[in-house]
């Protein structure tokens, strides 16, 4: 079956560590995103890509990289200059924007300090 | 200010009853609203999408209506039952070139209790 895939489901950090979110899909979707959410807040986008090898900042960006050498995966790394990064993160895909097809999700990676 | 907002946060019905949330955004220029279904610690899956000139979509025991005049969306559930028990986000996707930038609402939490 097609779908999205984030690993691991559980994630704790150190202090000033850096640590990656994996995220594959086979669903063959150009764009793909990461948002986070947190308690009672609306999910927040942190970057997305429309296309391999490129990449856009979203709206909380900061302490935050990705990259996209592969259509399938895009990978978030949550740096130590991320200074909240308890939360909740998923990744999502969707055919190219102009189609106005929906965002399909994983089912998420909990990150939680240590 | 591009907002989506949702009412009532959480709701607890008996299973077989029917209930509706409501979903007010504040999003322009608009391009279509869809409803997510979210299980605690899995991703959203997408329900229903509309566009502006849809005013009723059903899935199933789920029919979302849009009135893009006063600019509310509503989610009613026939006949709950308990695998209904979930949070439902309502997602509004802003019109533009090139990229599919999506405002969240913060959810409706729904238990459906036996």
């Amino acid at each position: 079956d097609g779908g999205i895939t984030q690993s691991p489901k559980y994630l704790f950090r150190k202090e000033g560590q850096n640590v990656t979110l994996s995220c594959e899909q086979n669903l063959n979707h150009d764009a793909m995103y990461w948002y986070r959410q947190d308690p009672g807040q609306g999910l927040r986008l942190i970057y997305y890509s429309q296309i391999v090898n490129d990449f856009q900042k979203g709206d909380i960006a900061e302490g935050y990289s990705v990259s996209r050498e592969k259509k399938e995966s895009f990978p978030l790394t949550v740096t130590s200059a991320q200074k909240n990064p308890t939360a909740f993160y998923l990744c999502a895909s969707s055919m190219p924007s102009r189609e106005q097809g929906p965002q399909h999700f994983g089912d998420g990676t909990r990150l939680s300090i240590l | 200010k591009n907002q989506v907002e949702q009412s009532p946060q959480s709701l607890i019905i008996l299973e077989g009853k029917n209930c509706t949330l409501q979903c007010n955004y504040t999003v322009s220029p608009f391009s279509n609203l869809r409803w997510y279904k979210q299980d605690t610690g899995r991703g959203p899956v997408s329900l229903t999408i509309m566009t502006f000139s849809e005013n009723t979509k059903s899935n199933g025991r789920y029919t979302a209506t849009l009135d893009a005049d006063t600019k509310q969306s509503s989610l009613h559930i026939t006949a709950s039952q308990l695998s209904d028990s979930a949070s439902y986000i309502c997602v509004v996707i802003l019109m533009n070139t090139g990229f599919q930038k999506l405002v969240f609402g913060t959810g409706t939490r729904l238990l459906v209790s036996p």
